[in-house]
């Protein structure tokens, strides 16, 4: 496609339960990434993928989260036992390459998390 | 550890005038910089980066930083602010020093207002 996309654009959700984003990147870029918006604030890195696999997972917030990206493409964030705290917009990124390069990344418009 | 500082919350300025939004960022080696801009409700679309070579860079839109070193600066400016550049503004610093991990580290952001 021509730019990020992520399904479902808004998500409501109760607390405590389980939910899933999803995020197809640009066409070609093998690096994918996982940022995190609250109100008022800056995104907050969560993880990169290069390929198929997690390369840095350190922006993940605890093991109630996780994201996959199985065939190199086309990746899922997964949040279990979801709490209040994690209303935000979830943001993916992609670019051509990944690693230390200086390649823009691009964002899709996010998906609105809102835990009730 | 990388940082960035956008030490302004809100910019005002009047059409026709010109703008600067403010930006200094912290690394160990050498940075990569990027300018987003974020309107309402939607994902952040990509302005302009700073990889190597002049420091003055332009973008989309008219915009244009420059990479000041010394001062650890990436302002970004503007000769003539249009009402429809009423935004919120985000600058962000990868580090260049492999040791420094995957992530693009964004400031809080800078909400600019133009008037009519």
């Amino acid at each position: 496609g021509a730019g990020v996309s992520q399904t479902p654009s808004n998500k409501v959700t109760e607390k405590g339960k389980y939910v899933e984003l999803r995020c197809d990147p640009i066409s070609g870029h093998t690096a994918l990434y996982w940022y995190r918006q609250s109100l008022g604030q800056g995104p907050e890195f969560l993880i990169y993928f290069q390929g198929t696999g997690a390369a840095d997972d350190s922006g993940l917030p605890n093991d109630r989260f996780f994201a996959v990206r199985p065939e190199g493409s086309v990746s899922t964030l997964k949040i279990q036992r979801t709490e209040r705290g994690d209303s935000a917009v979830y943001l993916c990124a992609s670019s051509l390459n990944g690693g230390y390069s200086g390649n823009t990344i691009y964002f899709g418009e996010g998906s609105w998390l809102t835990v009730v | 550890a990388q940082s960035v500082a956008q030490p302004e919350d809100q910019v005002n300025v009047a059409e026709g005038n010109p703008l600067t939004v403010k930006c200094t960022y912290s690394v160990s080696g050498n940075p990569y910089l990027f300018w987003y801009v974020q309107y309402p409700n939607r994902g952040l679309q990509f302005l302009l980066k700073y990889i190597t070579g002049d420091n003055l860079v332009k973008g989309s839109y008219g915009f244009e930083a420059e990479f000041n070193k010394s001062q650890t600066s990436f302002h970004l400016k503007k000769p003539s602010a249009l009402v429809s550049d009423s935004a919120l503004y985000f600058c962000a610093v990868r580090d260049m020093d492999s040791n420094s991990g995957y992530a693009l580290n964004f400031g809080k952001g800078t909400s600019l207002l133009v008037t009519p």
